[in-house]
């Protein structure tokens, strides 16, 4: 079975810097996503970015950037130029592309809390 | 907005009581889910719906929890029954099944239960 580790249960950043989460995850599977979700405080949980398994190049949405090493099966997540809306819990998802007759569903990490100080 | 939208989103009970969350997806997402979190946890997959079909249902999903779609549309999450362990956020998300963003779920603020 899949598992996701997210071993940062907190982390924090001042505005404008830089931080990276971690992310580990144990597969034997070779085609597979793997995601970032940002969960606000009492707001609902949205796609920050994606990666796909077989794409060696790491995948970029504006500040956020990942590091994808997919033979240390690592996936970080990188925030740059940080800002107070970025204040959130982070998690990070697994998501089989194997078909398997069934529903490939999303494995959750236990999540990382990023505060950031102005 | 046309989100996904959960309801409530806070419901308190007693243990013994049922309860029932109902999830309005985004319309033209064919696909639903249901997860739990817990308290410093990430969610869980409980169970998914394509169409108004339940395709799969973890096995946390013990005989006391139903969930229904009916006409493909909304769906319903009932507990029996509840016992204080069953606190927890209800996560209601959709996506689409097909497509260039398959995969990216969309999720709703989610119903808290407490179970007193």
């Amino acid at each position: 079975a899949q598992t996701v580790t997210q071993s940062q249960p907190e982390m924090s950043v001042q505005e404008a810097e830089t931080v990276t989460l971690s992310c580990t995850y144990d597969t034997s599977e070779s085609d597979y996503y793997l995601f970032w979700y940002k969960q606000p405080p009492s707001r609902q949980m949205i796609l920050v970015i994606r990666q796909e398994a077989y794409k060696q190049q790491n995948a970029t949405e504006n500040r956020f950037s990942v590091n994808f090493q997919k033979a240390a099966k690592s996936f970080s997540l990188k925030i740059s130029d940080s800002q107070l809306g970025d204040a959130a819990m982070y998690f990070c998802a697994y998501r089989s592309n194997m078909f398997s007759g069934g529903y490939n569903k999303l494995i959750f990490g236990a999540g990382t809390r990023l505060a950031v100080h102005p | 907005d046309t989100g996904v939208s959960q309801d409530p989103r806070h419901k308190i009970t007693k243990r013994g009581q049922n309860v029932t969350f109902r999830c309005d997806p985004i319309s033209e997402h064919n696909r639903l889910y249901w997860y739990r979190q817990t308290l410093g946890q990430g969610p869980e997959f409980l169970t998914y719906f394509q169409n108004e079909a339940q395709l799969e249902k973890s096995r946390l999903l013990s005989d006391r929890f139903s969930a229904e779609r009916p006409k493909g549309s909304f769906s319903t999450l009932e507990i029996q029954r509840t016992e204080q362990g069953d606190s927890a956020m209800y996560l209601c998300a959709s996506s689409l099944g097909r497509g260039p963003n398959t995969g990216e779920l969309f999720f709703g603020e989610g119903s808290r239960l407490t179970v007193l």
